[in-house]
């Protein structure tokens, strides 16, 4: 069974579009975040739930909301997709947030043309 | 001086070597402290906690120097399964008791046949 899973693994979507990724994680963790790794590698932080709340909310452009049904589950919406979005964008879980360790999910490539 | 710092490498190391890296912090309330793997392509993975006393797991030793404000990780006899990117995590807790989690851009690691 997969711990922490993304949907869909690969994304190639055009300027402008609408898109969103779907995440997952059956560890009965009660922390989720997203994160955005550009072309460099460097690895930035995005969003963080924790049961269902917002707890972390970084500089991002208000293009990139996340929604939280239950706390098994972040979802990424972003809106009027540009270039600059084009990453792989990484789910991940901890037990609760602060001084945990984090699992991630295998990664959504997206490619904005 | 950013939050977090590694040198990027590579790091080009015979097989069965020793090899260590440092990552240095600026924060000094940063209180929690990983090292993560990550793979080509592949998500990051927890290789171990650093903890204050310092910390071994087989071939693996974490140190914390909070005087200096850095970590370090060692690897003993590697192997050429060991060649990856480790990545230096720091979780900071704000004034406001809010978690900033920040990764350092990774350490590139080839072990050589």
């Amino acid at each position: 069974d997969t711990a922490v899973s993304q949907t869909p693994k690969y994304l190639v979507t055009q300027m402008g579009n609408d898109k969103s990724i779907k995440c997952e994680q059956n560890l009965g963790h009660d922390t989720m975040y997203w994160y955005k790794q550009d072309s460099k590698k460097f690895l930035k932080i995005m969003f963080s739930y924790n049961n269902k709340e917002l707890i972390i909310n970084e500089t991002v452009p208000n293009r990139f909301s996340p929604k939280s049904p239950d706390k098994a589950h972040l979802n990424l919406h972003i809106n009027s997709l540009e270039l600059g979005d084009s990453a792989v964008y990484f789910c991940a879980s901890s037990p609760d947030r602060g001084a945990y360790e984090q699992y991630f999910g295998p990664g959504t490539r997206l490619t904005v043309t | 001086r950013k939050e977090v710092e590694q040198d990027p490498g590579p790091f080009n190391v015979p097989e069965g070597a020793t090899v260590a890296f440092n990552c240095t912090y600026s924060n000094s309330a940063s209180q929690s402290f990983f090292w993560y793997r990550q793979d080509c392509r592949k998500e990051p993975k927890l290789l171990m906690s650093v903890y204050s006393s310092g910390n071994e797991d087989g071939r693996f030793t974490a140190q914390l120097n909070r005087a200096s404000q850095y970590i370090s990780l060692l690897i003993r006899d590697s192997k050429l399964s060991d060649s990856a990117t480790y990545l230096c995590v720091v979780n900071i807790v704000l004034v406001n008791r809010d978690d900033k989690i920040i990764f350092g851009k990774g350490t590139r690691l080839h072990i050589l046949p």
